[in-house]
């Protein structure tokens, strides 16, 4: 079974600092890898996604994400923060071969200080 | 990006009635949509598979007779919350993708808030 892991449940980071926000799956097979990021009341936006080929994907946002696969992780990176990037973020696992059916980390809440 | 249209955006109504909510994808064919359920400050729980032409498949601990699912063509999903009451007060969220196109992601609509009186 597929499980993902969001370690952070809250992170605060400072306007213009870099954030990292981690995400650790569980899969027997090569994912599908995502990063969505949600607002509050909305749905969900897509911020990038791994399927295959270059570990390091880049997204919308100026957000960008590494696969690695000996650590089983697809931490989500963004060097400088801006306000508007305050929301839930979370990390989603997901495989063909199961019908690209979604499973979803718990979530980070990240809070941006002026 | 993929455009997924879900209607309507809020919804209150009084114990016993039933709602239907509309997922639309605008710009693409969608295959398959996803129903899910989402508590405050939780994450997303799928609910249910709705694949266009067949039934819908529900996860494990969904009510199929309480959550009716009817994806009829390849741009329109709909959940219909049959006699609602206020445990099933939550926020519903659709998403639709194709299956027959590699490395196609799911796309979101902006969620339907549910507030059964």
């Amino acid at each position: 079974a597929q499980s993902v892991t969001q370690p952070d449940i809250h992170i605060t980071v400072s306007e213009g600092a870099s954030l990292e926000l981690r995400c650790n799956y569980s899969y027997g097979a090569t994912p599908y890898l995502f990063w969505y990021v949600q607002s509050p009341g909305q749905g969900l936006q897509l911020l990038l996604k791994y399927f295959s080929g270059d570990t390091l994907v880049q997204g919308i946002k100026g957000f960008e994400a590494e696969f690695k696969r000996s650590q089983s992780s697809f931490n989500l990176r963004k060097p400088s923060v801006h306000w508007s990037d305050a929301a839930e973020y979370f990390c989603a696992v997901g495989a063909r071969a199961a019908g690209n059916k979604l499973t979803f980390g718990g979530g980070t809440r990240v809070l941006v200080k002026p | 990006g993929a455009v997924v249209s879900q209607h309507p955006s809020w919804v209150i109504c009084k114990s016993g009635t039933s709602v239907k909510i509309e997922c639309r994808s605008l710009d693409f064919q969608a295959t398959t949509m996803f129903w899910y359920r989402q508590f405050p400050k939780q994450s997303l729980m799928l609910m249910a598979t709705s694949n266009e032409g067949s039934k819908a498949t529900y996860e494990q601990g969904v009510e199929k007779d309480k959550f009716l699912i009817n994806h009829a063509s390849l741009t329109l999903s709909t959940l219909t919350v049959t006699s609602a009451h206020p445990e099933d007060s939550s926020f519903y969220i659709c998403s639709a993708t194709r299956l027959d196109t590699s490395n196609q992601p799911q796309h979101f609509g902006d969620g339907t808030r549910l507030s059964i009186l």
